[in-house]
């Protein structure tokens, strides 16, 4: 099976960028995708493939992958970025998927 | 625009079956390839992946959860179907129903259902 690292939190200031990684063996082969969860409320994506984001997400979020390691960029941050960042990516097989442990955003 | 619900009862005791069902609005579950997955969420952690089905009945589930699992689509009624059996309080989480996306290569969940939350206590 695979699975999917991610720091458990990070913090950053107010205005400032911030890089969230993703670390594990399915990224080699597939493209990570990024979701924001704010308390009680379900995960939204913001950021699939190499770098794409849905319609309605800021284009201060971006995407990055080398090797085994998917990163999300947030730059700018703003206090509404606060949450809960996970990646997910398909895992060796193709056929399943697997989910990091999540980091938490803390805006200073 | 694609939106999910899902629904079902939020306390169960252990040993008994949870079934969930998502409904699909904004469009039909049967266009073909589309996929529909079920993730979960316990209290306090990130989301796990239960499974998928596809248009076609084409499932695949965790391998942790794989025995106790089973998925199904109602074509006339368009919803799908999560059904797992002999639960226990590791089972209690938010259950997210949501459609997966993307080809070989690529692939993520969306929309997602706002998530259900199913306890299961004595």
């Amino acid at each position: 099976s695979s699975e999917l690292t991610q720091d458990p939190a990070v913090s950053v200031a107010l205005g400032q960028a911030v890089r969230i990684t993703c670390q594990g063996d399915s990224l080699r082969s597939y493209y990570a995708s990024w979701y924001q969860q704010k308390p009680g409320q379900a995960p939204q994506l913001v950021m699939y493939g190499k770098d794409n984001r849905p319609s309605g997400i800021p284009d201060r979020f971006s995407g990055s992958s080398s090797g085994n390691i998917a990163s999300l960029t947030i730059t700018e941050v703003q206090a509404v970025d606060e949450a809960d960042y996970y990646c997910c990516s398909r895992d060796s097989s193709g056929n399943l998927w697997v989910f990091g442990g999540g980091t938490k955003l803390t805006v200073l | 625009q694609l939106q999910l619900q899902e629904s079902g009862p939020g306390l169960l005791k252990p040993a008994e079956t949870l079934s969930l069902t998502c409904v699909v609005s904004g469009g039909s579950i049967n266009n073909s390839p589309y996929s529909w997955g079920w993730i979960r969420q316990p209290p306090g952690k990130g989301p796990e992946f239960i499974g998928t089905i596809s248009y076609s009945g084409t499932t695949y589930y965790s391998p942790s959860l794989k025995s106790r699992v089973t998925m199904s689509v109602d074509m006339s009624k368009n919803h799908f179907s999560l059904k797992l059996r002999s639960v226990t309080a590791a089972d209690t989480a938010v259950y997210y129903c949501a459609r997966p996306q993307g080809d070989s290569s690529w692939g993520w969940f969306d929309p997602w259902g706002q998530g259900t939350l199913v306890i299961v206590s004595s």
